[in-house]
């Protein structure tokens, strides 16, 4: 069955790039059902949605994080990325790479996530 | 975008039924049917437990069920059972993205 695998550095300095990777095993990156999504989960907090891409490339992100976000896909290699530039303390969390359910972006909700990579900005 | 607002608690013996509420506003929980639930246990990823308010994935016992209500939708747990201790968040859809609740501990007794 699909799989979701987050990868990237644990560590990251104050005011550098933040960077995460998500690989899709089992299944195609460009099948229907394919808005891919990045969610964060703060030290315990709650659930905060940082964006979503679609296959070909479309991106949509949350609105508080919209300047320092950029997320890509590479379909030759069935993954998707995040770049969040300029960290701080707050951006450290538990990151998860997410499958929308549904073809259609507004159902929203996610059927699959990844175990999720934990990241930790300091000095 | 603000975060739906849970309880921080709730609990319930074995056996017994638990109600989890989500409150939003209109322009979210109360204009969509796109609601969803997530369970998480400490230190793993969440599971999708019900999604478009009152729909089960597979694999999802029928014990969870889901409503809603103007703008707060509920996460209903029939019969509890010792697996269902774990934390519990809703998201709803707000028009041009979405927006998770701050999440609900929910204890079996």
């Amino acid at each position: 069955q699909v799989q979701l695998q987050e990868s990237g550095p644990g560590l990251v300095k104050p005011s550098e790039t933040l960077s995460l990777t998500c690989t899709v095993f089992g299944g195609s990156i460009n099948s229907d059902n394919c808005y891919w999504g990045w969610i964060r989960q703060s030290p315990g907090k709650g659930l905060e949605w940082i964006g979503t891409i679609y296959y070909t490339g479309s991106t949509f992100y949350n609105p508080s994080l919209n300047s320092r976000v950029a997320m890509s896909v590479d379909t030759s290699k069935n993954q998707f990325s995040l770049r969040l530039t300029s960290v701080t303390a707050a951006d450290t969390a538990v990151y998860y790479c997410a499958r929308h359910g549904s073809k259609w972006y507004t159902d929203w909700f996610f059927d699959l996530w990844g175990r999720g990579a934990r990241v930790n900005v300091s000095s | 975008q603000s975060a739906l607002t849970q309880p921080p608690s709730a609990s319930g013996s074995p056996g017994q039924s638990v109600t989890i509420s989500c409150t939003g506003t209109s322009s979210d929980v109360g204009n969509y049917k796109y609601v969803s639930w997530y369970q998480q246990h400490p230190g793993k990823a969440p599971k999708l437990m019900i999604y478009e308010v009152n729909k089960r994935p597979s694999g999802v016992p029928d014990r969870f069920s889901g409503s809603k209500s103007g703008n707060t939708a509920f996460l209903t747990v029939s019969g509890l059972q010792a697996e269902d201790e774990s934390y519990y968040y809703c998201s709803s859809y707000t028009g041009t993205d979405g927006v998770f609740g701050g999440g609900t501990k929910l204890t079996v007794l």
